[in-house]
Order: structure tokens, then sequence, then C-alpha cells
């Protein structure tokens, strides 16, 4: 079965770059679409980009001037840099396996809270 | 984007009763060259990631109780519990993935036993 468990600091601080990383572990990083989703606390589900194993990325279009999605397949990792965040960016993030020719998404990883604050 | 819209925003039904939780897409997610709808629902409960329950509107994971259904086409779609069990308390999500890159989702509809 499929794990998928992110990494990081649960703290940052306004405009300094929040860094995530998600570790797949019982599978392989290829050949498949991965995601990073964010959830503000008591509030909705918000995508903000995906990137293939082979590196071919796509990003929220609100998020794009500030977001970089990278693999590393020799690790079996993801990561998601978000630059100049403020409070707004506070919410657990999530990584996330697509569902095979699909845009949904079928394994999660348990999430990490990441707050930004001074 | 595509804006997606559930409702209700929460719902309260009795043990063994249907629920019933709508979503409407602000234009189509069916994709005409393979007859597809790029809609999915999932189920998210407290302190927990969400789960799928069902993409291509209809399609349910495997696992997942028979009592989910998916049904709809285009713009409309609805999520059917049939026979609410007390497990199923969470709330519910819809998403397109009809439109990349803009994945977008429901608010979410919260569900709980009345």
């Amino acid at each position: 079965q499929v794990q998928l468990q992110e990494s990081g600091p649960g703290l940052v601080k306004p405009s300094e770059t929040l860094s995530l990383t998600c570790t797949v572990s019982g599978g392989s990083i290829s050949p498949y679409y991965w995601s990073w989703i964010r959830q503000p606390p008591g509030k909705g589900l918000e995508w903000i980009a995906f990137i293939y194993y082979t590196g071919t990325t796509k990003y929220n279009p609100s998020l794009k001037s500030r977001v970089t999605i990278s693999v590393d397949t020799s690790k079996n990792q993801f990561s998601l840099n978000l630059n100049s965040v403020t409070a707004a960016d506070t919410a657990v993030y999530y990584c996330a396996r697509h569902s095979t020719g699909t845009g949904a998404f079928h394994f999660w990883g348990q999430g990490t809270m990441v707050t930004v604050s001074s | 984007d595509i804006v997606m819209t559930q409702s209700p925003d929460s719902l309260a039904v009795s043990l063994g009763e249907r629920a019933t939780i709508n979503c409407k897409s602000s234009q189509s997610v069916l994709y005409s060259s393979n007859n597809k709808n790029y809609l999915a629902w999932y189920q998210q409960k407290p302190g927990q990631p969400p789960k799928l329950l069902i993409y291509w509107a209809s399609t349910r994971e495997s696992g997942v109780p028979d009592r989910f259904s998916g049904s709809g086409s285009g713009t409309d779609f609805t999520l059917t519990i049939s026979s609410l069990q007390t497990e199923d308390v969470a709330v519910y999500y819809c998403q397109q993935y009809y439109t990349t890159p803009m994945y977008t989702f429901g608010q979410g509809t919260k569900l709980e036993i009345k």
C-alpha cells in the first residue's frame, strides 16, 4: 500500500519561504502524477500544483508566481516551495497521488500544519 | 475557473435513511470525446485527510461501501448514501478535474446524524 508522508517546518515567518517534502513509500514515484493541496483551518481544499515523475509541472494560476514543485525520483520524494508567505498561507498541507489516468486524488498523506507567524 | 457549488452546506439525516448531497459546476465537466464527467467525491473526517469515494462522477473507488453512489452529468451531480451509518459522519467535497491546471473543490457539505 502506497504511503505518503509530509515533512517540513511547522512555523514559517512572514515573507519567508515555506518548504515541504513528501516521501513516498510502498511504491514508486513513477509513473504517476503527484500534487500538493492545502486546507486553511476550518476551511475547504485548495489545489496548489502537480508534478509528473518526469518533472512536468502545472501550477494553480493564483499561486503560480510564488510556487515551485520538484521531484527527486532517486529518493522517491517530491517537494514544494512557496515563497513570500503571509498569514493567508497558514494551512494544513497535503501531498497526494493522482488516481491513474485522472485528476482525482487517490492516496493522501496525513497532512502537516504550517503556521505563518512572526 | 470552474466554480463548484455544493448544497446544502450542512445536512442532518437519521440513521438508516438516505442522504443526498448536490454539486453544481459553473460549466460542464463532461468531456465529449470520451463521454466522461471529470468529477470526484471525497469524504473527510476530523483530523484526517480526504478519502476518495467516487471518480468519473459514478465510479466507486475500490473498498468504498456500495451504499455510496454518484450520479449526474454535465453540470449537476449528486452523491447519495443509501442508508446512513454512524461512520459516515464527515464533510463531503466534490472536485472537478476537467480543467488543467486548475482543479477546484466545492466548499464542502457537513453530514451529521439527526
